[in-house]
């Protein structure tokens, strides 16, 4: 089983829905993090979230919110859709003594039309 | 703020070997980290370097210069699986990554 599962793995929306992407992790880390990758953008950093009662926004949170249910559970929501957050989402993961080695999960496409 | 620098695509014969340069302006900086992400994947942890020097991992070494706020990934004996984009990133802080260069290995 994949140690970092993510969920959907492809969504098609409407502008104005809200909508949930999930992120599970089986390997016990503490820290999780959200990002984005846009074409030619490269990866950037939504919210993070060093354990379950710390979370932090990161490069780009504006339209985005995060829950960190418990320490294997970390969830994105886009609250009001907007076609350019159309993207391809990520979910990873990293021990708090290692930051510089995350692990990602295998990416949420997500179409808002 | 937190800025690197990565050419956006590189063309290497099967084979050969490639280096592939990240340059960074940074208000403070921990350590270049690098990672391999093929289309339609996720990306995969490669090295990191927290000291200045060369770091061997097989095929893949990866270096730092703090003085020279540089850095570079050299990938040796190049198989035509290393098409790849190939991303440098900064943890200092935050997370920031370079947008990644596209890697063509052909034969």
């Amino acid at each position: 089983d994949a140690d970092v599962t993510q969920t959907p793995r492809n969504r098609i929306t409407k502008t104005g829905k809200r909508i949930m992407l999930e992120c599970s992790q089986t390997k016990g880390h503490d820290r999780m993090y959200w990002y984005r990758q846009d074409p030619g953008l490269g990866l950037r950093l939504i919210y993070y979230s060093f354990d379950v009662k710390d979370i932090n926004k990161g490069e780009i949170s504006d339209g985005y919110s995060v829950s960190r249910q418990a320490q294997a559970k970390f969830s994105l929501s886009l609250e009001s859709a907007i076609p350019n957050q159309t993207a391809l989402y990520f979910c990873a993961t990293s021990d708090s003594d290692s930051s510089y080695e995350q692990y990602f999960g295998p990416g949420t496409r997500l179409t808002v039309t | 703020g937190q800025s690197l620098e990565q050419p956006s695509e590189v063309t290497a014969v099967e084979g050969a070997i490639v280096q592939i340069n990240c340059t960074y302006q940074t208000s403070g900086f921990y350590g270049l980290s690098w990672y391999q992400q093929h289309d339609g994947g996720a990306p995969t942890f490669l090295s990191y370097n927290a000291l200045d020097g060369l770091e061997e991992t097989g095929r893949f070494s990866s270096f730092l210069s703090r003085s020279d706020s540089y850095g570079y990934l050299l990938l040796q004996e190049l198989q035509m699986k290393d098409s790849a984009s190939y991303f440098c990133a900064d943890f200092y802080q935050k997370v920031t990554f370079g947008i990644g260069t596209k890697l063509q290995v052909i034969p």
